[in-house]
């Protein structure tokens, strides 16, 4: 039983620089999440997917931060013109519907990928 | 906006000592809360959570009560191990399966 991956785990990149992560959710989860955790905080949720469909944004999610899950399975988030305050560990989850005892959606996370910026 | 609240760490503990980690909400509504943990290097796993008032949630030996007329969701162990040493995180989300708002987190460290 595989659980979230993330990859890649660590990424040092230039100021100004576009990166991508991508998200492998457990298999036939159909929903992800993507949160991003700065150091000392919380996790910060930004966006999720049901299936294809993005359904929620947060205001933290700028206009230079996209996401995309385009078969439903695997989700990219791409970073373009990255900024030092973009520094942070973005988490991943997944999770499907659960009826036993009631309808819940637990959130399995991966182990994050962890961005520097420089 | 809704948001939770949690106790300043790092708590320091020896083995078998109480464990309490307090947590408080503000939100509209009934969300459902959660406690979530962080093992050293390993991934944010959900730890206990609680759906209405009155709830109990419990699992390894910690449990957390759903107070809705205090808008809290304290965690509780009478008795704590070294491999309780993590992170632990209280958070809430308004409806299932939509986004989770976590508190900054509570570093717990348990000597033996």
């Amino acid at each position: 039983d595989t659980g979230v991956s993330q990859d890649p785990r660590h990424k040092i990149t230039k100021r100004g620089q576009n990166v991508t992560f991508r998200c492998d959710p457990i298999s036939e989860h159909n929903r992800l999440y993507w949160y991003r955790q700065t150091l000392g905080q919380g996790p910060e949720f930004l966006t999720y997917f049901q299936n294809e469909a993005q359904l929620e944004k947060s205001r933290l999610l700028s206009d230079r931060f996209s996401a995309e899950r385009p078969k439903g399975s695997f989700s990219t988030l791409e970073i373009q013109r990255t900024e030092q305050g973009d520094s942070a560990m973005y988490l991943c989850a997944s999770s499907t519907l659960l009826v036993l005892g009631g309808a819940s959606y637990e959130q399995y996370f991966g182990p994050g990928t962890r961005l520097t910026v420089t | 906006g809704d948001s939770v609240t949690q106790m300043e760490g790092p708590v320091t503990l020896s083995e078998e000592a109480c464990l309490t980690i307090n947590c408080t909400y503000t939100a509209t509504g009934y969300p459902s809360l959660f406690w979530y943990v962080q093992y050293p290097g390993e991934g944010l796993q959900l730890l206990l959570k609680a759906t209405k008032a009155d709830d109990k949630g419990s699992n390894k030996g910690f449990e957390a009560t759903y107070r809705k007329e205090t808008t809290s969701f304290h965690l509780e162990k009478g008795s704590v191990q070294v491999s309780d040493s993590a992170v632990y995180f209280c958070a809430l989300s308004q409806q299932a399966g939509t986004a989770l708002i976590f508190g900054k987190g509570t570093t717990l460290s348990v000597s033996s």
